[in-house]
């Protein structure tokens, strides 16, 4: 089955800096890379996607950039505030309609004012 | 749009209760959907994939008689925690996806579970 590793598993960041956080992929069918925010006690929210046509994807101070050859994807934010601090899950999915997402381990950002 | 609602959002019984938690998608159908559990500052893990009108699908390790999951409809499918236990404490995490491809999942608001 799939597996996804991300990196790192904390990053602190000063505000107004920029934040890059790693993930990689074993199962190369895998074609669907979203990335979640997760508030401490609330529920994850998509934040951006990408699918495997696509290397890149940006959305205001959020990116995505996607290696299919390497089998790796990065959430790049910039310009950090302190609401950008939570804990960030990126994940992997073969797009059937029964595809169920692989997630990452999170990474835990900290943005200091 | 996309709205999965999660009820109820914290439960807190004794040992031995079954517990029933809802997960709703309010405005689209979804013929997946799918169970997780969650330690703290852990990881999303998938505990099961509820499909519309047939079994849920188990990952390893996840007994299923003592998680029933029942999706009945488009819009609805519960998580039943049978006779738990402390160690069944958690955070449970519905999330549902529209029926077309290349849709995201939505995520409910979660459920935590302190069993006495």
């Amino acid at each position: 089955g799939e597996n996804v590793e991300q990196h790192p598993s904390t990053l602190s960041v000063q505000e107004g800096d920029s934040a890059v956080i790693k993930c990689t992929y074993s199962d190369s069918a895998s074609n669907y890379f979203p990335w979640y925010k997760q508030e401490l006690g609330k529920r994850p929210q998509l934040i951006i996607d990408i699918r495997s046509n696509v290397g890149e994807k940006k959305d205001q101070r959020i990116a995505v950039t996607l290696n299919k050859t390497a089998k790796h994807f990065s959430l790049h934010i910039t310009e950090t505030q302190p609401e950008d601090s939570a804990v960030y899950f990126c994940a992997a999915r073969f797009n059937t309609n029964a595809g169920k997402s692989t997630f990452g381990d999170g990474t835990t950002l900290t943005v200091k004012p | 749009g996309a709205v999965v609602s999660q009820h109820p959002s914290r439960v807190i019984c004794k040992s031995g209760t079954s517990v029933k938690i809802e997960c709703r998608s309010l405005d689209f159908q979804a013929t997946t959907m799918f169970w997780y559990r969650q330690f703290p500052k852990q990881s999303l893990m998938l505990m099961a994939t509820s499909n519309e009108g047939s079994k849920a699908t188990y990952e390893q390790g996840v007994e299923k008689d003592k998680f029933l999951i029942n999706h009945a409809s488009l819009t609805l499918s519960t998580l039943t925690v049978t006779s738990a236990h402390p160690e069944d404490s958690s955070f449970y995490i519905c999330s549902a996806r529209p029926g077309q491809m290349n849709q995201p999942q939505h995520f409910g608001d979660g459920t935590r579970l302190s069993i006495l």
